[in-house]
């Protein structure tokens, strides 16, 4: 089945940091999402791009829907304390089911 | 809060016993989707549901069964547990199928604890 490769797979980095992690696909998706885990949480959405190229901030978020369609980025700015979780990429084609990569573990040391 | 609610929010059982999951989706969503993590890992896709019908099935055992009623909510269905089983169970919900990528918006989980 369509499988999304998610990487790094964990990221250890002091507060403070700049973060960054992506998610490849050998499908094209016209949709990619990115959400935040908490423990012990439900995932919850971060960022969603809806067409190739765009770059769409929240906050200190970034994410990029990349060109091919087949990529996509998310970057977190001045990583604070609760940056921590797991961070999962999705992506969506059509009406079919999202396609999650296996998440993106941020620890930050004080 | 999501809007999706998951009842219980722990359980402790023991093997070979079943459980039943429970999930009220958010207002308006037709779509109910059952995903599993166990530690560590990502999030694995059970089945969907939308509007009372199955739409998609994933790696689900055929030990697990699940259903959509007539007021949407959806129960997961887990018999003769085994130690493996022991996870967070979600459930997410969206307006229909998800198209334009609205995603989906996830309940807090069930955790489920096999003894």
């Amino acid at each position: 089945g369509q499988q999304l490769n998610q990487s790094p797979q964990s990221m250890f980095i002091q507060e403070g940091e700049d973060v960054s992690m992506n998610c490849t696909s050998s499908s094209i998706f016209n949709t990619w999402l990115w959400y935040k885990q908490d423990p012990g949480e439900g995932p919850v959405l971060l960022i969603a791009l809806y067409k190739a190229g765009e770059l769409t901030s929240n906050g200190r978020l970034t994410a990029q829907f990349g060109i091919t369609r087949k990529d996509s980025f998310l970057n977190i700015s001045a990583s604070i304390p609760s940056d921590v979780g797991i961070y999962f990429c999705a992506g969506l084609k059509g009406a079919q089911k999202l396609v999650f990569g296996q998440g993106t573990r941020l620890t930050i040391n004080p | 809060d999501s809007g999706v609610t998951q009842t219980p929010k722990h359980l402790i059982t023991a093997t070979g016993q079943r459980v039943t999951l429970r999930c009220s989706p958010r207002s308006g969503d037709l779509s109910v989707y059952w995903y599993q993590q166990s530690l560590d890992q990502g999030l694995q896709f059970l089945i969907q549901y939308y509007n009372g019908e199955e739409r998609a099935k994933g790696n689900i055992l055929e030990r697990f069964s699940a259903q959509q009623f007539p007021d949407l909510h959806s129960e997961l269905n887990l018999s003769s547990l085994e130690l493996g089983d022991s996870a967070l169970y979600f459930c997410a919900s969206s307006v229909g199928h998800p198209q334009g990528g609205y995603g989906y918006t996830f309940g807090s989980g069930t955790r489920l604890t096999v003894v």
